[in-house]
């Protein structure tokens, strides 16, 4: 079955930096588009990024934009999300999600936790 | 954007039928025949439960439904099962290419 694997979550103070790791494996990871979709501490589900399965197509929401770079490496297998300027409210669990062509998230990693804090 | 409306909670017995609103607008639900569900059990990933507002992926049971009228999708839960208490989130494709999820809705399996 598919398996997604996030990494790199744990304790930043305000103003740092984090990077975000998602290993992919049981498909064929650069025929597919990516997500990353984070949660807050009881809160909802809130996208964060899209990435074209190439790379060449990246879309951000506004809460993250110009803060937060998606990426991949298609020959490693491997999504990315470099987190900077990380704030309070970026505190969450954050999960990478594959994306069907069908504009739907088909398989969730099981998240890494986020905590931003002095 | 705002999220997508949905009822904080929502509970039936077992064995009855519930069904689950979501709110959105015509830049999003309304245009778009792209509403998926999720289920989200406690400390769990979620999982998909409907896409393309009334498909069902293989595995999930036929006890979960989807629709949608206007601005407003909605996902109906038949026979309820206590297995089915859990968080319920919609999410619809949206213009500028991004996605938009519901504030969640807590099922109680009473």
């Amino acid at each position: 079955e598919v398996q997604l694997v996030e990494s790199g979550g744990g304790l930043v103070q305000p103003g740092g930096s984090l990077r975000l790791s998602c290993a992919a494996s049981r498909f064929t990871f650069s025929s597919y588009e990516m997500n990353w979709v984070r949660q807050a501490p009881g809160k909802g589900l809130e996208w964060v990024s899209y990435i074209s399965s190439s790379g060449s197509t990246i879309y951000y929401a506004d809460s993250v934009k110009g803060r937060f770079t998606i990426s991949r490496d298609n020959a490693k297998n491997s999504l990315y999300l470099q987190m900077n300027s990380l704030r309070a409210e970026d505190t969450a669990v954050y999960y990478c999600a594959r994306q069907e062509v069908e504009y739907y998230f088909d398989y969730w990693g099981q998240g890494t936790l986020v905590t931003v804090s002095s | 954007q705002s999220a997508l409306t949905q009822p904080a909670s929502v509970s039936g017995s077992p064995g009855q039928s519930i069904t689950i609103s979501c709110t959105g607008t015509s830049s999003d639900v309304g245009n778009y025949d792209l509403v998926s569900w999720y289920q989200q059990h406690p400390g769990k990933a979620p999982k998909l439960m409907i896409f393309e507002v009334n498909k069902r992926p293989s595995g999930v049971s036929n006890r979960f439904s989807g629709s949608k009228s206007g601005n407003t999708a909605s996902l109906t839960i038949s026979g309820l099962q206590a297995e089915d208490e859990a968080d319920y989130y919609c999410c619809s494709y949206a213009s500028g290419s991004t996605f938009i999820f519901g504030g969640g809705t807590k099922l109680t399996v009473l």
